[in-house]
């Protein structure tokens, strides 16, 4: 059975810095990992996805990183933003099904 | 392209009573999802869809929850009677993997709706 770990479950750090989230799986047999953020009461809204074939995908300034076989993925944030405050979740895809981390709470102090 | 629909935003019922959730997902999207999440927690698969069959639904509380995705396009969850550990958010998502020639389903990207809320007193 897989089970993802997200750690820390919270992180406030300042505007302006680069930071690193992290996630862990215990199957390494995955299709695809994807990281989503999601704002209080709303749904999720996908950021990265990372096919099981590739290291690392990026987009503006955020980039994800996957080694399968240490069963681990980070998300880096560069010049973090207060609009960056969300929780982020990740997600690993195998067997057809998906199974989320718990998240890690983001706060960006201006 | 339109994004997945849900409605209704919140709910807020008494222990016992009934609800229904409705999802649309994206147009042409063949494989759709229903997930709880608790309030601190990531989803957890309810049930999924691959047109109008049923995949899994192995985490599906059948003695109170009900789904039917008809015509293999939008999808209803149904609670009855609820209790008060249902109260979370009830998440549709989609994507547009069709299944594998085996039927089984490789998930690519998922598309979330913004959820229902359901509070049960």
């Amino acid at each position: 059975k897989q089970e993802v770990t997200q750690i820390p479950a919270a992180l406030s750090v300042p505007e302006g810095e680069n930071l690193v989230l992290n996630c862990s799986f215990t199957d390494s047999a995955i299709y695809n990992l994807q990281w989503f953020r999601q704002d209080p009461g709303k749904g999720l809204t996908s950021l990265l996805l990372i096919q099981s074939s590739q290291r690392e995908q990026t987009s503006g300034r955020l980039n994800a990183s996957l080694d399968k076989s240490s069963g681990r993925s980070t998300l880096y944030i560069a010049a973090s933003q207060p609009g960056d405050s969300a929780t982020y979740l990740c997600a690993v895809t195998n067997a057809g099904k998906s199974t989320f981390g718990d998240g890690t709470t983001l706060t960006v102090k201006p | 392209e339109a994004g997945v629909a849900q409605s209704p935003r919140y709910k807020i019922i008494e222990k016992r009573q009934s609800v229904a959730f409705w999802c649309n997902p994206i147009s042409g999207h063949a494989t759709l999802y229903w997930y709880q999440q608790i309030l601190g927690q990531g989803p957890k698969l309810l049930i999924q869809f691959q047109n109008n069959g049923v995949v899994d639904d192995s985490q599906l509380p059948k003695d109170r929850f009900s789904a039917e995705r008809l015509k293999g396009v939008d999808s209803t969850l149904k609670i009855q009677p609820a209790k008060l550990e249902d109260s979370a958010v009830y998440l549709c998502a989609s994507n547009p993997t069709p299944p594998t020639k085996r039927g089984a389903s490789i998930t690519g990207e998922l598309f979330f709706g913004e959820g229902s809320r359901l509070t049960v007193l």
